[in-house]
């Protein structure tokens, strides 16, 4: 089974901290995702990554950054955090199987970030 | 652009109702489709997906047909049960270097005993 964890379910932090948001996969999956989640809005795409050290902006990549060391690991950095990113915050993987790129997008079970 | 329209909830059913929820999609190509789930405390698992025109995805006894000439992917089940409980995304793919999901804003469907 296809295993996506991040590294807290719930976290709080103030207005200005920089966080730090990580996620793992065990399935040596090449391609990786940043996304968040609010109510009416869906989930919508803020990084995403298709090899180490390869990152590409999503739709809404401001306020954000993104750094992949190693294949197995993406983490999501709020530089400065604002409420306004108070979220829950969705990470997936989908492998490359055979040079191409599959479709199915494994998620992990969410962070829920409220900014104080 | 790219876009995905899907019924606002929450949907509130008795067990066993017949389940519709609706999902729209525009775009330019031809996306593959799909359904996730998400249930409660949880994050989305893939529920079923369609790769081309006339295609019927199915799982658990949920199913949704590609409809190209209305632009449609709706999700049906016959029979739902108290853990179908869950909010429910319609999304396409899109590709652009990789695969990338446009998701529409989630159904919430609550099913009573």
């Amino acid at each position: 089974d296809v295993k996506v964890t991040q590294s807290s379910r719930y976290l709080v932090k103030r207005t200005g901290e920089k966080v730090f948001l990580e996620c793992v996969q065990d399935m040596d999956h090449e391609n990786m995702f940043w996304y968040r989640q609010d109510p009416g809005l869906g989930l919508r795409l803020i990084y995403f990554s298709y090899d180490v050290k390869m990152k590409e902006k999503g739709d809404i990549p401001e306020g954000y950054s993104v750094s992949r060391e190693k294949k197995e690991r993406f983490s999501l950095i709020l530089e400065s955090a604002s409420t306004n990113q108070t979220s829950m915050y969705l990470c997936a993987s989908s492998p490359r199987t055979s040079g191409r790129t599959q479709e199915t997008q494994y998620f992990g079970p969410g962070t829920r970030l409220l900014v104080l | 652009g790219n876009s995905v329209t899907q019924m606002e909830g929450p949907v509130t059913l008795s067990e066993e109702a017949f389940l519709t929820i609706n999902c729209t999609y525009t775009a330019t190509g031809y996306p593959s489709l799909f359904w996730y789930v998400q249930y409660p405390g949880e994050g989305l698992q893939l529920l079923l997906k369609a790769t081309k025109a006339d295609d019927k995805g199915s799982n658990k006894g949920f199913e949704a047909t590609y409809r190209k000439e209305t632009t449609s992917f709706h999700l049906e089940k016959g029979s739902v049960q108290v853990s179908d409980s869950a909010v429910y995304f319609c999304a396409l793919s899109r590709y652009s270097g990789t695969y990338k999901y446009i998701f529409g804003t989630g159904t919430r469907l609550k099913v009573l005993a």
